[in-house]
C-alpha cells in the first residue's frame, strides 16, 4: 500500500520562527490533508490540499502531486503552534476517503 | 450538530469485557469513518460507512471487532472480550460525500486493564 513519510519527526522552534514540514507519499493520491492534534488529542483540519497551495492566515500548504510531496510552511510560530502535525492522503482511485496518515511532526514552540 | 461528538470520552474496562462507542457524525454527512490511534501503531484506519453499508471493513483488527451505522446517522464500534492491546484512542470522523475534508471527533480513550 502507500506510504506517507513526514519530516522531520520532531522539531523545537522558539516563538516567532518559522518551519517548514514535509510530507512524501509514495503514489499518486487523490485527497491530501494536513491536521493539527492539539495536546487534548483532537485532530483540528488544517488543509484539504490534494495539488496547489492553500494559505489560511500564518499557515500555508502546499502540494505538488506529479512530484509526491506536500510542504506545510508554518510563520511567526505561536506557543499555541505546538503539537502533532499529521498529513494523510487517499491513494488513488480511491473514492472512499479512507485516508492513510503519516507518522506526525512534534513541534514544540518555546516561549 | 456542529461537529462529531463521539461517547465515551474515556472508558476503563477489565480484560475479556465487551465495550460500545457511539459516534454522533455531522448532520448530513453521508460518509462516516472509524481510525484508532495507538502508540506503537500511529493513526490506523478501521472502517468506512457510506449511509449503512460498511463497503470497506479491511482494517477491522480481528472478528472481535464491529461496527453499525443506523438511519445514516449514528455508529457504534463494538469491541468483544477486550484485550490490552485493544487500548488506544477510538476516533470517528464524517465526511459530506466521498471527497473533501473529514471532520473528526475528539475520540473514546480506551483503556483496558
Amino acid at each position: 500500500g502507500i506510504q506517507v513519510e513526514q519530516s522531520p519527526p520532531d522539531l523545537i522552534l522558539q516563538e516567532g520562527a518559522n518551519s517548514t514540514l514535509r510530507c512524501n507519499f509514495s503514489d499518486s493520491v487523490n485527497n491530501l490533508q494536513w491536521f493539527h492534534q492539539n495536546p487534548w488529542g483532537q485532530l483540528i483540519n488544517l488543509f484539504y490540499i490534494p495539488s496547489g497551495t492553500k494559505q489560511n492566515g500564518r499557515l500555508s500548504a502546499t502540494t505538488v502531486a506529479t512530484e509526491r510531496y506536500s510542504l506545510l510552511y508554518i510563520s511567526s510560530s505561536q506557543t499555541t503552534d505546538s503539537g502533532v502535525y499529521f498529513c494523510a492522503v487517499e491513494n488513488l482511485p480511491g473514492n472512499t476517503g479512507k485516508l492513510i496518515f503519516g507518522q506526525g511532526t512534534t513541534l514544540q514552540v518555546k516561549p | 450538530g456542529a461537529g462529531v461528538s463521539q461517547s465515551p470520552s474515556n472508558k476503563v474496562t477489565e480484560k475479556g469485557k465487551d465495550v460500545e462507542l457511539r459516534c454522533d457524525p455531522i448532520s448530513g454527512h453521508t460518509a462516516l469513518y472509524w481510525y484508532r490511534q495507538s502508540l506503537g501503531q500511529g493513526l490506523e484506519f478501521l472502517i468506512y460507512f457510506q449511509g449503512n453499508s460498511a463497503p470497506d471493513k479491511s482494517g477491522l483488527p480481528s472478528d472481535r471487532f464491529s461496527a453499525e451505522r443506523t438511519g445514516g446517522s449514528v455508529s457504534t464500534l463494538t469491541i468483544q472480550r477486550t484485550q490490552q492491546e485493544d487500548s488506544a484512542v477510538y476516533l470517528c470522523a464524517s465526511l459530506r460525500g466521498g471527497w473533501g475534508t473529514q471532520y473528526f471527533g475528539p475520540g473514546t480513550r480506551l483503556l483496558v486493564l
